[in-house]
């Protein structure tokens, strides 16, 4: 069946200091979604990309999907402590329409 | 505008127990997803509603686990009997609506951290 996995599990960052995650899927994607969730807090949508090697900007976060739709990124530039929590991509697939497959997530610190 | 709501927040119960979790979506949500996320681990769908209609329902335990989402609005998942092994934080989410091939962001509620000891 279809996986979403990301890399890496943890990240450990000063403060100023950049950070990217990375998400890839065995089979191709109709869309991605990118997701936040603070400790002790729920899932809370960030975007969604759709469109082979689309780039989406949201102030210092950077959102890539692959040209192939197969890998997405998500990069953050200068963290700070508001950043901190765990990051999820979550991947529509083609073969079961509208079937959202969540990956396993990075999680953020930050030194201050 | 009120956020998909859930109820209870927090439940402990002794194993073989039943359990029940309720969801309010927002309103106008036709699509409705029940998640249950592990410790350290993304939201793994147990079951998805388009309406009042189970769309897929392939990763829902079903010798244990049933949902209903009577009037197309809210919804109830249950367990039982409740495992060692069912505890977790079960989301409930939502959405306005979803195509063929095409999903839309999902509102999540705040979760019932479930305990089974």
């Amino acid at each position: 069946g279809q996986q979403v996995m990301q890399i890496p599990q943890y990240q450990h960052v000063q403060e100023g200091e950049d950070f990217t995650t990375y998400c890839n899927s065995s089979t191709t994607l109709s869309n991605i979604q990118w997701y936040k969730q603070r400790p002790g807090g729920h899932p809370v949508f960030l975007i969604q990309l759709v469109k082979s090697g689309e780039v989406k900007k949201q102030k210092r976060l950077t959102f890539q999907f692959g040209e192939a739709k197969k890998n997405s990124s998500l990069h953050i530039t200068a963290t700070q402590t508001t950043d901190v929590g765990t990051y999820f991509c979550a991947g529509g697939a083609y073969s079961s329409a509208s079937k959202i497959i969540f990956g396993s997530g990075t999680r953020l610190s930050i030194r201050p | 505008e009120a956020g998909v709501v859930q109820s209870p927040r927090y439940k402990i119960i002794e194993k073989k127990q039943p359990v029940a979790f309720w969801c309010n979506p927002i309103s106008g949500h036709n699509t409705l997803y029940w998640y249950r996320q592990n410790l350290g681990q993304g939201p793994e769908l147990l079951i998805r509603y388009e309406n009042e209609e189970a769309v897929d329902d392939s990763q829902l335990p079903k010798d244990r686990f049933s949902a209903e989402r009577l009037k197309g609005v809210d919804s109830t998942l249950k367990i039982q009997p409740a495992e060692l092994g069912d505890s977790a934080v079960y989301l409930c989410a939502s959405s306005p609506r979803t195509g063929i091939f095409m999903n839309t962001e999902a509102f999540f509620g705040q979760g019932t951290r479930l305990t089974v000891v």
